[in-house]
């Protein structure tokens, strides 16, 4: 089976640009995260799913960032504008009803670089 | 105070030797905790969970839990350079919802 599918894998763009990170959880998972890393902060969860309704977006760091989930298979994270110092590492994780919340299944991550 | 505390090491350790790596939480209504194993470059990979009191054992890991003290421990047997790598640890809240991770451990095993 996929494992959980991140676009695109790298991206370079310039300070007050938008920034939009893809994500296609596996099949049959009904709970998707979107998690930042970075050297200073380590893995810090942004907003949770579940059955693509926002749960919790109380990690979203300011307004710039927003995140949707139109249906079971998809999910987007968007920056508008992106600044430096969002520059990190996004991760796009997901899991199955049967386990539990911590049992996360992480794509191979997103890595942002704003100039 | 952090969530969930780890030392960030690095903790080198020789071949064969026993790995020992610590961590503690804050929220004493967690349930579920978690190690998860990060080769650098890459993503975070589930490697044990426990959500009782005690030992949990899988190969040569053995995950340790304490409620009270508010303690989890994953120890690594017979440790191979194959296990360098980043250990995080990580809790689920109150309620189970929502994970949170620590700093994570670097460890080294010297061939």
């Amino acid at each position: 089976d996929a494992g959980v599918i991140q676009s695109p894998r790298h991206e370079v763009t310039e300070m007050g640009q938008e920034v939009t990170l893809r994500c296609k959880p596996i099949s049959g998972h009904n709970s998707l995260f979107w998690y930042r890393q970075t050297m200073m902060r380590g893995l810090e969860l942004l907003i949770y799913f579940n059955n693509n309704v926002p749960i919790d977006d109380s990690g979203m760091p300011e307004d710039r960032f927003s995140a949707k989930m139109p249906n079971a298979s998809f999910s987007t994270l968007k920056i508008q504008p992106s600044e430096p110092r969002d520059s990190a590492v996004y991760f796009c994780a997901s899991s199955s009803p049967g386990q539990g919340f911590g049992e996360l299944f992480f794509g191979e991550g997103s890595r942002l670089t704003v100039l | 105070q952090k969530e969930v505390e780890q030392n960030s090491g690095p903790l080198s350790v020789p071949e064969g030797a026993i790995a020992s790596l610590n961590c503690t939480y804050s929220d004493r209504g967690s349930q579920s905790f978690f190690w998860y194993r990060q080769y650098s470059g890459k993503s975070p990979e589930l490697i044990m969970f426990i959500y009782s009191n005690g030992d949990k054992e899988d190969g040569r890991f053995t995950a340790q839990l304490n409620k009270a003290s508010q303690y989890v421990s994953l120890l690594i047997r017979d440790s191979q350079p194959s296990d360098s790598a980043t250990y995080l640890c990580a809790v689920t809240n109150t309620g189970g919802f929502k994970t949170i991770f620590g700093a994570g451990t670097r460890l080294f095993v010297k061939a």
